[in-house]
């Protein structure tokens, strides 16, 4: 089975930088997956990593280490637009498990 | 321009009245997926379908079905809704097996009193 873990919520201030984690237990892992979700909306797609190590998508980076069953999200030069919640999910398997979510609020 | 479509959007109906919520993708993807979204529960998946005729259980499939017989469309039929079906659902889809990248549809809210 799938265990994810990621923290409920994170409150950041404009322009600053914020790291959401997410810590899973699985087998058979394939990579992790983002994505975000402003509330009453769809969830878009955010960024992948299929290797362990940085991916850089504008403002946004993910990294993973499989090694320490961890990821993390970054999101740099904060806009209140990035207030929304944020899932981690692992790829490569035909059930799909989300994390509960982190929820981020940014503040001015 | 690529979507997943889901229809209705908002939907309140009464408890044993049977409902179908559609959903269609205009990618060519192969699996796609329905899920539903409670709060503080995250998203959790109803089903799955890697293909065409091929469908399985994900983790909250009690009280729902689904069916594949084209590839873009797969939907969602409460056969007799009850009240703790009240919730969010999201259809997606992806490319390939891994789901690496998931496109989701709008959303349809379901109340049923």
């Amino acid at each position: 089975g799938q265990s994810l873990e990621q923290p409920s919520e994170v409150t950041a201030v404009e322009g600053a930088i914020v790291q959401i984690n997410c810590t899973y237990q699985t087998s058979g892992f394939y990579g992790l997956s983002w994505y975000q979700q402003h509330d009453g909306g769809a969830p878009t797609f955010l960024s992948y990593n299929g290797l362990d190590g940085l991916e850089e998508t504008g403002r946004f980076s993910s990294f993973l280490s499989r090694s320490d069953s961890y990821g993390y999200l970054l999101l740099q030069e904060l806009q209140m637009k990035d207030s929304a919640s944020y899932f981690c999910a692992p790829t490569g398997y035909q059930k799909v498990t989300f994390g509960t979510g982190t929820k981020l609020q940014v503040i001015p | 321009e690529a979507q997943v479509t889901q229809n209705p959007r908002y939907l309140i109906t009464v408890t044993g009245k049977k409902l179908t919520v559609t959903c269609s993708q205009n990618m060519n993807h192969e699996y796609m997926s329905w899920y539903r979204q409670d709060p503080g529960l995250g998203l959790r998946q109803i089903y799955y379908s890697m293909n065409v005729e091929v469908t399985d259980k994900g983790d909250v499939p009690e009280g729902y079905k689904v069916s594949r017989k084209e590839k873009r469309n797969f939907p969602l039929i409460l056969e007799s809704p009850s009240p703790n079906q009240t919730s969010l659902y999201f259809c997606a889809s992806s490319y390939g097996l891994m789901n690496t990248e998931a496109f989701f549809g709008q959303g349809t809210r379901l109340t049923v009193v």
